[in-house]
């Protein structure tokens, strides 16, 4: 069975504090895709990152960054120095060999000025 | 540009009526989804499709219809059987390559009175 789990529901940080968002897959796949969207007001679900299953380097991007551990079957999303604008509600996601989308249920952030 | 389209954006509907809600998308994805938010609760699936004319039921189809005679439409029928369709419903749409990401529309916004 596939499932994704963030374990936090709320997060409130003051602005310019570093917050970590958890994930945690479950799949038998050996190849699988895991992803972290991104949330706004306005609603629309905005693609941030996409990682393999065979590519366990760190990513970052600007102040953004992301942790892949295959041995604990996380995958992490770090906000360094955050903003107000990073308020918003994350969601991960897992895709294995078929075309199928396992959503965790989000986590939101609150940046607080 | 591409990218996919939900209209409306707010859609209000008396009780005991059926409703249409529309998904475009113009990236020449050959899957289409469609999920189901709830306040401060993650997506469910409705229904997805993986190719014109054929469609599978996800998680919480009741009450939901869709048809896919076009690659590019994917519309989704609330129907009166649905007993709480007050949400905010999203359309999604990826390629069948294993790889690809899930992309989404701006969401629409159903509000029965």
């Amino acid at each position: 069975a596939q499932k994704v789990t963030q374990a936090q529901t709320e997060i409130s940080v003051v602005e310019k504090e570093d917050v970590t968002l958890d994930c945690v897959y479950e799949t038998r796949d050996t190849t699988y895709y895991l992803f972290w969207y991104k949330q706004p007001p306005s609603g629309e679900l905005v693609f941030l990152i996409r990682r393999n299953s065979f590519d366990e380097q760190n990513e970052i991007s600007g102040r953004y960054s992301w942790n892949f551990q295959k041995s604990t079957s996380s995958f992490n999303f770090t906000i360094t120095a955050s903003q107000v604008v990073d308020s918003a509600v994350y969601f991960c996601a897992l895709r294995t060999t078929g075309n199928q989308f396992y959503f965790g249920t989000g986590t939101s952030l609150t940046v607080i000025p | 540009d591409g990218g996919i389209t939900q209209s409306p954006k707010y859609l209000f509907r008396k009780e005991g009526q059926n409703v249409t809600l529309s998904c475009e998308q113009n990236l020449n994805h050959d899957a289409m989804y469609w999920y189901r938010q709830d306040p401060g609760q993650g997506l469910r699936l409705i229904y997805y499709s993986q190719i014109v004319n054929d469609f599978q039921k996800g998680d919480i189809a009741e009450g939901y219809s869709v048809s896919r005679e076009k690659k590019e439409s994917f519309p989704l029928t609330v129907t009166s059987a649905q007993k709480n369709p007050t949400a905010f419903y999203l359309c999604a749409s990826t390629s069948t390559f294993s790889t690809d990401t899930q992309y989404f529309g701006p969401g629409t916004r159903l509000t029965v009175l």
